[in-house]
């Protein structure tokens, strides 16, 4: 059975660092491309940042970008999302999700973790 | 990178047929045949329903269907049950320098 579980959210002070990470378990991880999306409360989807299998494709959202940093360690099965200079705009419900193939170029999620929260606020 | 354009609600009686519009460019619906659409209910996570435009995963009911023309993709849910009620989201890729376009999302309400 496929899991995604995703941690690390919590309440942080705007300007301030916060590292997501999402273990995955139940299908081999290094086949797979990954995403991290998000959902403000009470907002549609937001995709935030994916990567390829092997980290050599990787895209942000212009909302995000040059601030938040996405990674992955296929040994530990595990994604990661650095979160730097935080807004309160940033302030959501982070899904870890599993894409159909190992690239980015058809972004298809069929798998979803149940996410975690982010709370930027001083 | 502007969201997709969804209309914000639909409904229908059980049974009936609806559509719902997911509206894009050139750079996105339009160019590629790689939309998808994800039901959500309240509290939930995402759920693929559709891909490619028209396929569906193994377990989604054939009441659900997927097309698309020039830079709108629809979809479509056929014999409305209580369940379908939920929250509908197309995403399309978009490039490989914006790689990803969510639409803003379209309520379903089952009469």
């Amino acid at each position: 059975e496929v899991q995604l579980v995703e941690s690390g959210g919590g309440l942080v002070q705007p300007g301030r660092s916060l590292r997501l990470s999402c273990a995955a378990s139940g299908f081999t991880f290094d086949d797979y491309a990954m995403h991290w999306v998000r959902q403000a409360p009470g907002k549609g989807l937001e995709w935030v940042s994916g990567i390829s299998w092997n980290s050599g494709s990787i895209g942000y959202a212009d909302s995000v970008k040059g601030r938040f940093t996405i990674s992955r360690d296929n040994a530990k099965n595990s994604l990661y999302l650095q979160m730097n200079s935080l807004r309160a705009e940033d302030t959501a419900l982070y899904y870890c999700a599993k894409d159909t193939t190992e690239w980015l170029f058809n972004p298809t999620s069929d798998y979803w973790g149940q996410g975690t929260l982010v709370t930027v606020s001083s | 990178q502007s969201a997709l354009t969804q209309p914000r609600s639909v409904s229908g009686s059980p049974g009936q047929s609806v559509t719902i519009s997911c509206t894009g460019t050139s750079s996105d619906v339009g160019g590629y045949n790689y939309v998808s659409w994800y039901q959500q209910h309240p509290g939930k996570a995402p759920k693929l329903m559709i891909y490619d435009v028209s396929k569906r995963p193994s377990g989604v009911p054939d009441r659900f269907s997927g097309s698309k023309s020039g830079n709108t993709a629809s979809l479509t849910i056929s014999g409305l049950q209580a369940e379908d009620e939920a929250d509908y989201y197309c995403c399309s890729y978009a490039g490989s320098y914006t790689l990803v376009v969510f639409g803003g999302g379209t309520k379903l309400t089952v009469l």
